[in-house]
């Protein structure tokens, strides 16, 4: 099935420090990908999206690309804030037999920004 | 403001009580989902209702018991857990949770459920 493979963590840095968060995935398909964002104590937020090849999600100085050549969804901010730490879920849209949609996370990368 | 509510935020029982989780949503949405997430792990699907219909369950054990009673509230009942039942419980919606509408799901806050 498809699956979604994302860089681990945790990562640590320092205020205005420059993100990157790697993602990758296999599907068989063109599936719409997603970046969640979960906060300390609170369920997931949607961070951005992209639905097909070469579109760029952006939201809250956070960007990815929707990148089919390399199956990659990387999540990039330039300058990151103490209030972006958090853990970052990268996902993807599944299609089931019955015609439903579901979402496949990565295992989520939790990153602490120091100042 | 999340705009997907679930009650209680906190639930403690035993393992020989019935309890049930409650969401409810006004957005609209007609798909509703039940996750399970366990400590720094990502969420795992249970359950998903599309148009009041149960349409996926990832074979999950009978003693969660989903029920959909309109299109804005979803319940999860629970009998007979296990202490490995200890978890978060997040509720989602989405406009129809059919494939290709590339509608981002919305999440509640969660239930953190733990089974003594």
């Amino acid at each position: 099935g498809d699956s979604v493979t994302q860089m681990e963590g945790p990562v640590t840095l320092s205020e205005e420090a420059f993100l990157t968060i790697n993602c990758t995935y296999t599907a068989t398909g063109y599936p719409s990908l997603f970046w969640y964002v979960q906060y300390p104590g609170e369920g997931l937020q949607l961070l951005l999206k992209a639905t097909k090849a070469d579109d760029k999600g952006s939201n809250k100085g956070f960007e990815a690309t929707y990148r089919k050549e390399t199956t990659s969804f990387h999540l990039e901010k330039g300058s990151v804030q103490v209030s972006d730490s958090a853990v970052y879920f990268c996902a993807l849209s599944d299609q089931t037999q019955g015609g439903s949609e579901k979402l496949v996370f990565g295992k989520g990368t939790k990153l602490t920004v120091n100042p | 403001d999340t705009e997907v509510t679930q009650t209680p935020k906190h639930l403690v029982m035993g393992m020989t009580n019935k309890k049930s989780l409650k969401c409810e949503q006004h957005m609209g949405h007609r798909a509703m989902y039940w996750y399970k997430q366990k400590a720094k792990k990502p969420p795992e699907l249970m359950f998903v209702y599309s148009y009041e219909k149960l349409s996926i369950n990832e074979s999950v054990p009978s003693r969660f018991s989903p029920e959909c009673p309109n299109s804005s509230l979803l319940n999860l009942h629970l009998h007979a857990l296990q202490p490995e039942d200890s978890a978060l419980y997040l509720c989602a919606s989405s406009p129809s949770g059919r494939w290709g509408d590339n509608s981002p799901l919305h999440f509640g806050n969660g239930t953190r459920l733990t089974v003594t």
